[in-house]
């Protein structure tokens, strides 16, 4: 069975403070995906890695997938409140199948 | 991206009773899947929903105890039959549009509550 370990689980920091978050997995993903979800909202996608080794930017959010396709993190520099809410990675594992494995999720507050 | 829309948005339901959650998509998508969400959870998948067959059902998950229709490239449903309140969680719909590989992208969700 495939497993996404998503850590921490709980953070709240002060705004403009950093912060990363890692997806950990001993199964290699074909792809993996980050979301950020709001309280009543559905999971908005942030990013789509696939490449090994692949950073991708998304203004202060930072992504990058491992060089061997197992995990991956996301920072954030100098995090504002508006920043604040559920992040979750997800993998897919089956062959691009779509079939998302989702790690427990992260949920970040960023107090003004 | 996609636009997906999700009917009803909330209910609160009774025991043994059954809830079919609607899934409509702008436009045509080559992947739909139904994932839940319980309280304070992270996602897991239900089922892919395949058009014009059966859905495929993850281990856990049964036809019985959740229906799933895809008529056509657009549309889907998910019946919550005979339900318990272990069935009160969000559920959701996603979608992989034509012409994407790997994005995948969900509705609003459907918030169950089961009394």
């Amino acid at each position: 069975t495939q497993l996404l370990e998503q850590s921490p689980q709980f953070l709240s920091i002060q705004e403009g403070e950093n912060l990363t978050v890692y997806c950990n997995s001993s199964s290699v993903f074909s792809s993996l995906q980050w979301y950020r979800q709001e309280p009543g909202e559905g999971p908005v996608l942030l990013v789509t890695v696939v490449t090994g080794g692949e950073v991708k930017k998304l203004k202060r959010l930072t992504f990058q997938f491992g060089d061997a396709r197992k995990d991956s993190s996301l920072h954030i520099t100098a995090a504002q409140p508006g920043d604040t809410g559920l992040y979750l990675c997800a993998g897919d594992g089956s062959g691009n199948t779509g079939k998302l494995i989702f790690g427990q999720g992260t949920t970040l507050q960023v107090k003004p | 991206s996609a636009v997906i829309s999700q009917k009803p948005s909330r209910d609160i339901c009774q025991r043994g009773t059954s809830l079919t959650i609607q899934c409509q998509v702008d436009s045509q998508v080559t992947m739909m899947f139904w994932y839940r969400q319980q309280p304070g959870q992270s996602l897991t998948l239900i089922a892919t929903a395949n058009q014009g067959s059966e859905a495929t059902y993850e281990s856990g998950f049964v036809i019985d105890k959740f229906p799933i229709s895809r008529p056509n490239l657009t549309f889907s449903t998910l019946t919550v039959s005979n339900m318990s309140p272990e069935d009160s969680s969000i559920y959701l719909c996603s979608v992989v549009p034509s012409g994407t590989a790997y994005e995948q992208y969900f509705g609003p969700g459907t918030r169950l509550t089961v009394t």
